[in-house]
């Protein structure tokens, strides 16, 4: 696609439930990032994958969020157990090389946890 | 951790007026990135800096990187309504790494 895609675009779960956020990358952009915004701040970083391999995850708050990118476009994002802390809008972004200082955003995903 | 903070965190400007903002961090950073947020969307990169010095114009918009690698500002000129939005200054959180740290945002709001 022309952009970086995410789905779904508003989630709203109740505290516990398990969500997965989806993220369609620009076609063959190399690298991956998962970040996440609160409210009235900038994003701050989750993960990173390059292609297939997942070569930072500093980033994941706890062990309830798991991302993969098993072939290396298409990435998911799992929280389980949703907290209302989690409630926040997650970006991904994906760059076209390696050193991917040059990355492109989709429109994120709002989840709420009620 | 590495923080960036900016500053003015909102501004209440005429359409028409210039603006500047700047981003300062504790630590020095090797390349400085500006982003704009319209509501409801993701960030969209408007210039890029490599180099300490460095001064970078995109139509409008001029930024620099400051001389000692830990300042950066972003000047707007001739504001006009769809230059509303949230600015974010961000760059990688070290040499090499690719996760970029993000500043504290600063909104630009057009009064009538």
């Amino acid at each position: 696609g022309a952009g970086v895609s995410q789905s779904p675009r508003y989630k709203v779960a109740k505290r516990g439930q398990d969500v997965a956020l989806r993220c369609d990358p620009i076609s063959g952009h190399v690298s991956l990032f998962w970040y996440q915004q609160a409210l009235g701040q900038g994003p701050e970083f989750l993960t990173y994958f390059q292609n297939e391999a997942q070569l930072d995850k500093s980033g994941l708050p706890s062990d309830r969020f798991f991302a993969e990118r098993p072939e290396g476009s298409v990435s998911t994002l799992k929280i389980q157990r949703t907290q209302q802390e989690d409630s926040a809008v997650y970006l991904c972004a994906s760059s076209l090389v390696v050193r991917g200082d040059i990355q492109y955003f989709g429109a994120g995903t709002r989840l709420s946890v009620l | 951790g590495q923080q960036l903070n900016q500053s003015p965190q909102s501004m209440f400007i005429q359409e028409g007026e210039d603006v500047s903002m700047n981003c300062t961090s504790s630590s020095i950073f090797n390349t400085w990135l500006w982003y704009k947020q319209d509501p409801g969307e993701g960030p969209v990169l408007l210039i890029a800096l490599y180099k300490a010095g460095e001064l970078t114009s995109n139509g409008r918009l001029t930024a620099q990187f400051g001389i000692t690698r830990k300042d950066s500002f972003l000047n707007i000129s001739a504001s006009i309504p769809s230059d509303v939005g949230i600015y974010f200054c961000a760059g990688p959180t070290r040499f090499g790494n690719e996760k970029l740290t993000f500043g504290t945002g600063t909104r630009l709001t057009i009064i009538p």
